[in-house]
C-alpha cells in the first residue's frame, strides 16, 4: 500500500538557522499539507497546496514558513530562521481530494529540535 | 474559524469494556469528520471518518454518530483491547482544505 514518507525523521538545528523538511506524498494525491504537533499536544494546520500554490494556512504559517513543490514527487516545508518554539513534529499529509471530501493520509513525521 | 473540543483528555476502561468519545465543533458548515488514532512517537492513523449526511458508522467494533444540529459527533469503541490503547484525536472540516483537530483522549485499555 502506497505511503507518505518524510525526511529527515529527525533534525537538530541551531536557533536562526534554516531548514528543510522533505516529504513525498502519494503519487496519485493532488491535495497536500503539513501539520505540526508540539509534545503532547494536538495536531495544529499549517498550510494546505494544490496546483503548485497554497490554498489555505493558518495562523502560525507566518513569513518564516514556505512551501514548495520542487519537482513531481517532492514537497518541501523551509523555515526561514528557526527559533525555539519551532520544535515539534512536523507531519506532511497528502490526499486525493480536498480535505472536505476525502481522507488524509499522513507522513511518519519529522521531529524537529531547535537548540 | 473552526473549533473543535474533545472529552475526556484520559480514559481508562477495563479489558472488554466500552469506551466513548465526546467531540463537538463550531462551524456548521463542517461536512468531513475523521477519527485518528495515533501511537506514542508514530503518525496519526485514520480509523473511521463520517460525513455530515450520515448519522452513524460502524466499522466492527469501531463506530461514530454525528448529531448535525448539536454540532456534536463520538467514537465508540466497543470490546476494547489492550493494543486499543493510545491517543484519539477527533477532526472536522471547518473550511476548503482546513483540518481542525481535537486536543486528543488518551486511552488506557488495562487488561
Amino acid at each position: 500500500e502506497p505511503e507518505v514518507t518524510q525526511t529527515p525523521s529527525h533534525q537538530v538545528t541551531q536557533m536562526g538557522q534554516e531548514v528543510i523538511l522533505r516529504c513525498v506524498p502519494i503519487s496519485n494525491h493532488l491535495y497536500f499539507y503539513w501539520y505540526r504537533q508540539i509534545l503532547g499536544q494536538k495536531v495544529e494546520f499549517l498550510v494546505s497546496f494544490y496546483n503548485n500554490e497554497i490554498s489555505e494556512k493558518s495562523e502560525i504559517f507566518d513569513d518564516q514558513f514556505s512551501v514548495e513543490r520542487p519537482d513531481g514527487s517532492n514537497f518541501t516545508l523551509k523555515i526561514r530562521s528557526t527559533k525555539l518554539e519551532d520544535s515539534a513534529m512536523y507531519f506532511c499529509a497528502s490526499s486525493e481530494a480536498m480535505a472536505s471530501e476525502e481522507t488524509q493520509y499522513f507522513g511518519p513525521g519529522t521531529r524537529l529540535l531547535v537548540l | 474559524g473552526e473549533n473543535v473540543e474533545q472529552h475526556p483528555s484520559t480514559l481508562s476502561v477495563q479489558e472488554g469494556d466500552s469506551a466513548v468519545i465526546k467531540c463537538t465543533y463550531s462551524d456548521s458548515a463542517s461536512n468531513y469528520f475523521p477519527w485518528y488514532k495515533q501511537e506514542l512517537g508514530k503518525r496519526p492513523q485514520l480509523i473511521i471518518d463520517i460525513r455530515s449526511n450520515v448519522g452513524e458508522k460502524k466499522d466492527q467494533r469501531i463506530a461514530v454518530t454525528l448529531n448535525k444540529t448539536a454540532k456534536h459527533f463520538s467514537l465508540h469503541i466497543t470490546e476494547t483491547q489492550p493494543e486499543d490503547s493510545a491517543v484519539y484525536f477527533c477532526a472536522a472540516t471547518g473550511g476548503y482544505q482546513k483540518v481542525t483537530f481535537g486536543t486528543g483522549t488518551k486511552l488506557q485499555v488495562i487488561p
